[in-house]
């Protein structure tokens, strides 16, 4: 069946302009998460969500960075007015539920997002 | 809290030899731990994991895992390394009674040469 898919795959942007990601999850997956993966740092964890709960926006590194998930499916991590150090890979997982601790995580390809 | 830590950034083996990756964990609670590669350009793929039950965990490509209780480790494994082998290498850990969201290392990438 279908993966998780994320758009676009390259996105180069300027320096204070907003962005939007786009992560399309398994269909019947209720747990979705962001990460940040920056040049040998690992991945990041930014924000989740399980089902129509409130997210986990524990992650997020500033309030220039916001998540939706729109009717428990896709969902849309957003940047406003970016700077350089935003530049990374942004990686969407899903998973069957956020309550289980050995259900394994489906990774996206990522957005490769590059402020210049 | 639960915390992994990944020894080596880089490993670099020769098509053929043992692969060997470092992954140790910390958490006050039975763990769950898991690797996961990623191809370039690729998001992240499980190789295995550990749950409950035996210690020793085959996963695909031939990979496979030892958790080690006394020596809060996890390291994984392959007999001898293929060129396709070539990726970066996740390890994490969940555990009961800490977060859901499972804590990744920092990885190892593994250069094989020909």
């Amino acid at each position: 069946g279908a993966g998780v898919s994320q758009s676009p795959s390259n996105k180069v942007t300027e320096k204070g302009k907003d962005v939007e990601l786009r992560c399309d999850p398994i269909s019947g997956h209720t747990a979705l998460y962001w990460y940040r993966q920056s040049l040998g740092q690992g991945l990041e964890f930014l924000i989740y969500f399980q089902g129509n709960s409130a997210p986990d926006k524990s992650g997020l590194p500033s309030d220039r960075f916001s998540a939706e998930r729109t009717g428990g499916s896709v969902s849309t991590l957003t940047i406003q007015r970016t700077q350089q150090e935003d530049s990374a890979v942004y990686l969407c997982a899903s998973s069957l539920s956020l309550y289980s601790f050995v259900d394994e995580q489906y990774f996206g390809p990522g957005t490769r997002l590059t402020v210049t | 809290a639960q915390s992994v830590t990944q020894l080596g950034s880089h490993v670099s083996v020769s098509e053929g030899a043992l692969v060997l990756l470092r992954c140790n964990y910390s958490s006050s609670v039975p763990p769950y731990l898991f690797w996961y590669v990623q191809y370039p350009n690729q998001g992240l793929q499980l190789l295995l994991k550990y749950t409950t039950g035996a210690t020793l965990v085959k996963g695909i490509n031939g990979f496979e895992a030892e958790f080690k209780k006394s020596e809060t480790s996890f390291h994984l494994t392959k007999p001898s390394a293929h060129m396709s082998d070539a990726a970066e290498y996740f390890c994490a850990v969940s555990a009961s009674g800490g977060s859901y969201i499972p804590t990744f290392g920092r990885g190892t990438s593994l250069i094989v040469h020909p």
